[in-house]
Protein backbone atom coordinates (compact mmCIF):
# COMPACT_ATOMS: atom_id res chain seq x y z
CA UNK A 1 0.00 0.00 0.00
CA UNK A 2 0.94 3.31 -0.47
CA UNK A 3 1.88 5.93 2.13
CA UNK A 4 3.67 9.19 2.70
CA UNK A 5 4.69 10.42 6.26
CA UNK A 6 5.50 13.71 7.14
CA UNK A 7 6.72 13.20 10.75
CA UNK A 8 7.31 17.00 11.50
CA UNK A 9 3.43 18.56 12.04
CA UNK A 10 5.02 21.93 12.88
CA UNK A 11 8.17 23.68 12.27
CA UNK A 12 9.45 27.00 13.55
CA UNK A 13 12.71 29.23 12.38
CA UNK A 14 13.57 32.68 12.16
CA UNK A 15 14.28 34.20 9.19
CA UNK A 16 17.62 33.58 6.99
CA UNK A 17 17.86 30.02 9.04
CA UNK A 18 18.16 26.92 6.83
CA UNK A 19 14.76 24.64 7.10
CA UNK A 20 14.44 21.08 6.14
CA UNK A 21 11.54 19.30 5.27
CA UNK A 22 11.22 15.33 5.64
CA UNK A 23 8.80 12.89 3.45
CA UNK A 24 9.45 9.46 3.97
CA UNK A 25 7.42 7.21 1.34
CA UNK A 26 6.38 3.74 1.27
CA UNK A 27 5.38 1.87 -2.54
CA UNK A 28 5.32 -1.10 -3.72
CA UNK A 29 5.62 -0.21 -7.60
CA UNK A 30 9.14 0.29 -9.13
CA UNK A 31 7.77 3.69 -11.21
CA UNK A 32 6.80 6.54 -9.34
CA UNK A 33 6.10 10.38 -8.97
CA UNK A 34 6.92 12.05 -6.05
CA UNK A 35 5.33 15.69 -5.61
CA UNK A 36 6.07 18.66 -3.32
CA UNK A 37 3.47 21.28 -2.75
CA UNK A 38 2.93 24.72 -0.71
CA UNK A 39 -0.24 25.61 0.69
CA UNK A 40 0.04 29.45 2.00
CA UNK A 41 -2.35 30.68 4.07
CA UNK A 42 -4.53 32.01 1.46
CA UNK A 43 -5.43 27.84 0.74
CA UNK A 44 -4.52 27.02 -2.66
CA UNK A 45 -1.97 24.46 -3.36
CA UNK A 46 0.98 25.55 -5.15
CA UNK A 47 2.68 22.85 -7.14
CA UNK A 48 6.76 23.20 -6.14
CA UNK A 49 8.58 20.35 -7.95
CA UNK A 50 7.53 16.84 -9.72
CA UNK A 51 10.78 14.16 -9.27
CA UNK A 52 10.29 10.74 -11.55
CA UNK A 53 11.22 7.47 -9.55
CA UNK A 54 13.54 6.96 -12.62
CA UNK A 55 15.36 9.75 -12.10
CA UNK A 56 17.68 10.56 -8.59
CA UNK A 57 18.88 13.75 -9.82
CA UNK A 58 18.68 16.29 -6.92
CA UNK A 59 17.13 19.75 -7.96
CA UNK A 60 18.13 23.34 -6.86
CA UNK A 61 15.55 25.93 -7.29
CA UNK A 62 17.05 29.34 -6.02
CA UNK A 63 16.56 29.30 -2.57
CA UNK A 64 14.51 26.05 -2.74
CA UNK A 65 16.17 22.17 -2.70
CA UNK A 66 15.51 18.52 -2.96
CA UNK A 67 16.99 15.66 -1.95
CA UNK A 68 15.59 12.11 -3.53
CA UNK A 69 17.06 9.31 -2.12
CA UNK A 70 15.64 6.25 -2.92
CA UNK A 71 17.59 3.77 -0.66
CA UNK A 72 15.92 5.44 2.12
CA UNK A 73 12.51 5.90 0.58
CA UNK A 74 12.79 9.71 1.26
CA UNK A 75 12.57 12.95 -0.66
CA UNK A 76 13.54 15.79 1.92
CA UNK A 77 12.58 19.11 1.12
CA UNK A 78 15.44 21.83 2.13
CA UNK A 79 15.04 25.93 1.86
CA UNK A 80 17.90 27.82 2.71
CA UNK A 81 17.89 31.24 3.95
CA UNK A 82 14.20 30.89 4.98
CA UNK A 83 11.80 34.43 4.55
CA UNK A 84 8.74 35.32 6.04
CA UNK A 85 6.68 34.39 2.93
CA UNK A 86 7.87 30.90 2.98
CA UNK A 87 5.62 30.85 5.92
CA UNK A 88 2.89 27.79 4.64
CA UNK A 89 2.04 24.18 4.95
CA UNK A 90 3.81 22.06 3.25
CA UNK A 91 2.40 18.89 1.50
CA UNK A 92 4.51 15.69 0.25
CA UNK A 93 2.45 13.46 -2.22
CA UNK A 94 3.21 10.28 -4.01
CA UNK A 95 1.55 8.78 -7.46
CA UNK A 96 2.42 5.25 -8.97
CA UNK A 97 2.54 4.39 -12.72
CA UNK A 98 -0.40 1.56 -13.65
CA UNK A 99 -2.76 3.54 -15.85
CA UNK A 100 -5.44 2.58 -13.53
CA UNK A 101 -4.38 4.54 -10.85
CA UNK A 102 -3.44 7.72 -12.68
CA UNK A 103 -5.29 10.85 -11.07
CA UNK A 104 -4.59 9.48 -7.76
CA UNK A 105 -2.27 11.10 -5.51
CA UNK A 106 -1.72 10.25 -1.39
CA UNK A 107 -0.42 13.27 0.67
CA UNK A 108 1.21 12.94 3.70
CA UNK A 109 0.23 14.86 6.88
CA UNK A 110 1.75 18.19 5.64
CA UNK A 111 4.47 20.66 7.84
CA UNK A 112 3.17 24.10 8.67
CA UNK A 113 6.33 25.36 8.43
CA UNK A 114 6.51 29.34 10.30
CA UNK A 115 9.30 31.83 9.44
CA UNK A 116 9.53 34.58 12.21
CA UNK A 117 11.24 37.85 11.19
CA UNK B 1 -7.61 31.68 -17.55
CA UNK B 2 -6.76 27.93 -18.63
CA UNK B 3 -7.17 26.15 -15.01
CA UNK B 4 -9.07 23.56 -12.76
CA UNK B 5 -12.72 25.81 -11.76
CA UNK B 6 -14.73 24.67 -8.47
CA UNK B 7 -18.16 26.16 -7.54
CA UNK B 8 -19.37 27.00 -5.20
CA UNK B 9 -16.54 28.84 -3.29
CA UNK B 10 -18.60 28.31 -0.15
CA UNK B 11 -21.40 26.23 0.96
CA UNK B 12 -23.52 25.67 4.31
CA UNK B 13 -25.31 22.61 4.22
CA UNK B 14 -28.16 20.80 6.61
CA UNK B 15 -27.88 17.64 7.68
CA UNK B 16 -29.77 15.27 5.42
CA UNK B 17 -29.07 17.74 2.25
CA UNK B 18 -27.71 16.88 -0.85
CA UNK B 19 -25.84 18.71 -3.43
CA UNK B 20 -22.99 18.56 -5.87
CA UNK B 21 -19.34 19.91 -6.08
CA UNK B 22 -19.18 21.19 -9.14
CA UNK B 23 -14.97 20.75 -10.78
CA UNK B 24 -14.26 22.10 -14.34
CA UNK B 25 -11.29 21.84 -15.87
CA UNK B 26 -10.41 23.34 -19.72
CA UNK B 27 -7.01 21.42 -20.15
CA UNK B 28 -8.39 18.44 -21.83
CA UNK B 29 -6.34 16.51 -18.79
CA UNK B 30 -7.43 12.57 -18.56
CA UNK B 31 -6.74 12.42 -14.86
CA UNK B 32 -9.41 13.87 -12.36
CA UNK B 33 -9.44 13.67 -8.41
CA UNK B 34 -11.05 14.81 -5.52
CA UNK B 35 -9.63 15.36 -1.93
CA UNK B 36 -11.31 16.35 1.18
CA UNK B 37 -8.62 18.52 3.69
CA UNK B 38 -9.20 18.60 7.39
CA UNK B 39 -7.26 19.45 10.30
CA UNK B 40 -4.34 18.01 10.73
CA UNK B 41 -5.07 15.00 8.34
CA UNK B 42 -3.39 16.39 4.70
CA UNK B 43 -5.74 15.90 1.90
CA UNK B 44 -7.45 12.42 1.39
CA UNK B 45 -8.25 11.04 -1.84
CA UNK B 46 -12.30 10.58 -2.45
CA UNK B 47 -12.98 9.18 -5.79
CA UNK B 48 -10.76 9.87 -8.88
CA UNK B 49 -10.89 9.37 -12.74
CA UNK B 50 -8.68 8.49 -15.05
CA UNK B 51 -10.76 9.58 -18.18
CA UNK B 52 -14.34 9.85 -19.47
CA UNK B 53 -16.86 7.27 -17.92
CA UNK B 54 -14.17 5.79 -15.45
CA UNK B 55 -13.85 6.56 -11.81
CA UNK B 56 -12.60 4.31 -8.46
CA UNK B 57 -12.93 4.78 -5.09
CA UNK B 58 -10.01 6.55 -3.06
CA UNK B 59 -9.56 6.66 0.79
CA UNK B 60 -12.50 8.33 1.97
CA UNK B 61 -15.24 7.62 -0.73
CA UNK B 62 -18.60 6.61 1.99
CA UNK B 63 -21.34 9.26 1.54
CA UNK B 64 -19.98 10.56 -1.94
CA UNK B 65 -20.87 9.95 -5.32
CA UNK B 66 -18.39 10.74 -9.21
CA UNK B 67 -19.21 10.05 -12.46
CA UNK B 68 -17.42 11.03 -15.11
CA UNK B 69 -19.37 11.51 -18.35
CA UNK B 70 -17.21 14.51 -20.25
CA UNK B 71 -13.20 14.73 -20.08
CA UNK B 72 -13.98 18.00 -19.05
CA UNK B 73 -16.16 17.69 -16.13
CA UNK B 74 -15.92 15.38 -12.67
CA UNK B 75 -19.02 16.62 -10.27
CA UNK B 76 -19.07 15.33 -7.22
CA UNK B 77 -22.27 14.37 -5.25
CA UNK B 78 -22.90 14.03 -1.42
CA UNK B 79 -25.72 12.25 -1.55
CA UNK B 80 -27.14 13.08 2.04
CA UNK B 81 -24.85 15.77 4.17
CA UNK B 82 -23.66 14.85 7.36
CA UNK B 83 -21.75 16.95 9.79
CA UNK B 84 -18.51 14.79 9.37
CA UNK B 85 -18.41 16.10 6.12
CA UNK B 86 -18.02 19.44 7.14
CA UNK B 87 -14.40 19.99 5.33
CA UNK B 88 -12.41 22.03 2.28
CA UNK B 89 -12.82 20.24 -0.76
CA UNK B 90 -10.27 20.40 -3.71
CA UNK B 91 -10.48 18.91 -7.14
CA UNK B 92 -7.34 18.33 -9.46
CA UNK B 93 -6.87 17.18 -13.05
CA UNK B 94 -3.56 15.74 -14.58
CA UNK B 95 -2.16 15.36 -18.11
CA UNK B 96 -1.69 11.38 -18.50
CA UNK B 97 1.12 11.91 -20.74
CA UNK B 98 2.70 14.62 -18.50
CA UNK B 99 5.79 13.88 -16.62
CA UNK B 100 7.34 16.96 -15.25
CA UNK B 101 4.21 19.01 -13.88
CA UNK B 102 2.21 18.93 -10.95
CA UNK B 103 -1.60 17.97 -10.58
CA UNK B 104 -3.75 21.54 -11.12
CA UNK B 105 -5.49 22.17 -8.46
CA UNK B 106 -8.50 24.06 -7.82
CA UNK B 107 -9.23 27.16 -5.53
CA UNK B 108 -11.09 24.55 -3.15
CA UNK B 109 -14.66 24.36 -1.95
CA UNK B 110 -15.67 24.99 1.70
CA UNK B 111 -18.46 23.18 3.02
CA UNK B 112 -19.45 23.64 6.41
CA UNK B 113 -22.97 20.91 7.42
CA UNK B 114 -24.89 21.73 10.35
Amino acid sequence: AQKVTQAQTEISVVEKEDVTLDCVYETRDTTYYLFWYKQPPSGELVFLIRRNSFDEQNEISGRYSWNFQKSTSSFNFTITASQVVDSAVYFCALSEEPYNQGGKLIFGQGTELSVKP
Amino acid sequence: NAGVTQTPKFQVLKTGQSMTLQCAQDMNHEYMSWYRQDPGMGLRLIHYSVGAGITDQGEVPNGYNVSRSTTEDFPLRLLSAAPSQTSVYFCASSDRADRVNGYTFGSGTRLTVV
